[in-house]
């Protein structure tokens, strides 16, 4: 059974620096995917990383998986207060049951 | 632009009363979820269609709840009767087929009272 487990939980930064949430997943997932949720709204699809090394990059965030160290990161450069939100990673495991496993999220605050 | 359909958006609903949810999938996704999110915490798939068929209702606490997606198309997920504990927000999800990225619906909000 796929477990994922993110960090930090509760995420508080100030506007223009960097920083990192992590995600670990337990056993192989062919998939990892990273979701924003606004107060309130649903899941919104941000990056889907299909391999080893992947790296995509939209605006001031980044994300990459390393499927060895069974890891995901999500890197938040010269955040914005428009990037407060929570955000989720979720795994796939595949096989007969392939719904998305989630992580309990990251509650991203970014303060003026 | 193409999006999942869900109705009501927010529901209020005295304790052992029943209550049905909708969903509408993108057009030509077989794969169709129900997750349900606790407030504070991540979603948990209750239930997966494959067409008309189920896939993985595991986590499906069946004694109260019922999907279906009789034509595969839309999906209604019913509780009855529901619980204090069944307050939650339950989003649909659908995808083109198994493992394909998976696109969500507003949700519907489920307080009960």
């Amino acid at each position: 059974e796929l477990k994922v487990e993110q960090n930090p939980l509760f995420l508080s930064m100030q506007e223009g620096k960097n920083y990192t949430i992590y995600c670990n997943y337990s056993t192989t997932s062919d998939r990892l995917y990273w979701y924003r949720q606004d107060p309130g709204k649903s899941l919104e699809s941000l990056f889907v990383l299909l391999s080893n090394g992947a790296v995509k990059q939209e605006g001031r965030l980044m994300a990459s998986l390393d499927t060895k160290a069974r890891l995901s990161t999500l890197h938040i450069t010269a955040a914005v207060h428009d990037l407060s939100a929570t955000y989720f990673c979720a795994g796939y495991s595949g096989g007969g049951a392939d719904g998305l496993t989630f992580g309990k999220g990251t509650h991203l605050i970014i303060q003026p | 632009e193409a999006e999942v359909a869900q109705s009501p958006r927010y529901k209020i609903t005295e304790k052992s009363q029943a209550v049905a949810f909708w969903c509408d999938p993108i057009s030509g996704h077989a794969t169709l979820y129900w997750y349900r999110q606790i407030l504070g915490q991540g979603p948990e798939l209750l239930v997966q269609f494959q067409d008309e068929s189920v896939v993985d209702d595991s986590q499906l606490p069946k004694d109260r709840f019922s999907a279906e997606r009789l034509k595969g198309v839309d999906s209604t997920l019913k509780i009855q009767p529901a619980e204090l504990g069944d307050s939650a927000m339950y989003l649909c999800a659908s995808s083109l087929g198994r493992g394909f990225e998976a696109f969500f619906g507003q949700g519907t909000r489920l307080t009960v009272v």
